[in-house]
């Protein structure tokens, strides 16, 4: 199936660890993003990459780091975590940065 | 800053039309997006309008003012399917990355 893909689809984890959420897509697409949706639905990018390079970083505490080892993947590794990150995260990819995106299934992080 | 503003909620019954209103502020634009996203599930792309104008992909239709910063989904025939929430969302220009801003959507609910 030609989709994007994210493991794990849930997460629960205590206050403090490091988790991180892997991203897949086979689309061929070129631009691949991470976004959150929190309790009340708002989804807000964070991360966008262009062929492995960052192009697209918003205001998001440095204890969130993607990695983009190649175009077809991207990374998102959490330190420290908070309460606050509690919610449900977003992996997307596009042919371009102006194309549609096409969105992963999304990864529902609960932190104790 | 950006802003989008769309209604929280809105209920109709299976067969009926109803319009979702989108009003922006945005300090670049690039086009207007629809995603619908079920229940649990990811967002996926409804559709894009660049141009003022309406867009007509079967029993839903998209239109954009640029001069208004407004523009609204329509879906006719609706379907208990339907029941979703729909989001509207800007594109912002080159300097951007292109990326999009999301509303806070709106939740459609289809009775029978």
């Amino acid at each position: 199936d030609t989709a994007v893909s994210q493991t794990p689809k849930y997460l629960v984890t205590q206050m403090g660890n490091d988790k991180s959420i892997k991203c897949e897509q086979n689309l061929g697409h070129d631009t691949m993003y991470w976004y959150k949706q929190d309790s009340k639905k708002f989804l807000k990018i964070m991360f966008s990459y262009n062929n492995k390079e960052l192009i697209i970083n918003e205001t998001v505490p440095n204890r969130f780091s993607p990695k983009s080892p190649d175009k077809a993947h991207l990374n998102l590794h959490i330190n420290s975590l908070e309460l606050g990150d509690s919610a449900v995260y977003f992996c997307a990819s596009s042919q371009d940065t102006y194309n549609e995106q096409f969105f992963g299934p999304g990864t529902r992080l609960t932190v104790l | 800053g950006q802003s989008l503003e769309q209604p929280s909620e809105v209920t109709a019954v299976e067969g009926a039309i109803v319009q979702i209103n989108c009003t922006y502020q945005t300090s670049g634009f690039y086009g207007l997006s629809w995603y619908q996203q079920h229940d649990g599930g990811a967002p996926t792309f409804l559709s894009y309008n660049a141009l003022d104008g309406l867009e007509e992909t079967g029993r839903f239709s998209s239109f954009l003012s640029r001069s208004d910063s407004y523009g609204y989904l329509l879906l006719q025939e609706l379907q208990m399917k339907d029941s979703a929430s729909y989001f509207c969302a800007v594109r912002g220009g080159y300097n951007q990355g292109g990326k999009l801003i999301f509303g806070q959507g709106t939740e459609l609910s289809v009775k029978p």
